[in-house]
């Protein structure tokens, strides 16, 4: 069955990396568009960037542009979120998401990382 | 860019109707998706998709509409443990962004 399995959360000071991962299993995951979506605390879902499965379409919110970047390893079955210049508003629960029809219809979502921002 | 607008919380007895509404500029004529979240922090729930389709796993009891300025997400006859985090989602062309509405928190009392 469709499994997505995030790792790479931790705690991290103002203005350092982290690199988040999601693996799937089931399905090959470069035939989907995939998706992070992230949830602060006491907060709403907050979509964070978006990849298609080609990867000739990458978009990400206004919030994370310019500091995050959304990428694929197709060898280990993931995706990637490489999060520079981290903010404490940053913190949050990261969840990866598996499209359905390539129509941002969000079908499989993974358990979720926790990111803490914090000096 | 474009803005959902949901109501914080709802209430509704067991065995009522809830409606949870998800207003945008002519949402209509987008299409809109719905999750359910029992806790924060647990992986949300695909419930309603392109307006009205239901997942195969999700009860006949939840239903969609989306016309005008309005979406609804409506659940018949609800029971406790539909008491959860209702999302609204949309694809916004024009800016290429996905949108998430605020949130609204079923309790049934």
């Amino acid at each position: 069955q469709v499994q997505l399995v995030e790792s790479g959360g931790g705690l991290v000071k103002p203005g350092e990396s982290l690199r988040l991962s999601c693996e799937g299993s089931g399905f090959t995951l470069s035939d989907f568009s995939m998706t992070w979506i992230r949830q602060g605390p006491g907060k709403g879902l907050e979509w964070v960037a978006y990849m298609s499965s080609s990867a000739a379409d990458i978009y990400y919110a206004d919030s994370v542009k310019g500091r995050f970047t959304i990428s694929r390893d197709n060898g280990q079955n993931s995706l990637l979120l490489q999060m520079n210049s981290l903010r404490t508003e940053d913190t949050a629960v990261y969840y990866c998401a598996r499209d359905r029809n390539s129509a941002t219809i969000f079908e499989y979502w993974g358990q979720g990382t926790l990111v803490t921002v914090s000096s | 860019s474009y803005v959902l607008t949901q109501p914080p919380s709802v209430s509704v007895a067991p065995g009522e109707t809830a409606t949870i509404t998800c207003g945008g500029n002519n949402i209509g004529s987008k299409t809109v998706h719905w999750y359910q979240q029992q806790k924060p922090g647990q992986a949300p729930v695909l419930v309603i998709y392109y307006d009205t389709d239901r997942p195969s796993r999700i009860p006949e009891r939840f239903s969609g509409s989306n016309s005008g300025n309005t979406a609804t997400l409506t659940i018949s006859r609800v029971e406790a443990g539909d008491e959860a985090d209702y999302y609204c989602q949309v694809w916004d062309s024009r800016s290429d962004h996905v949108v998430f509405g605020g949130g609204t928190k079923l309790a049934v009392l």
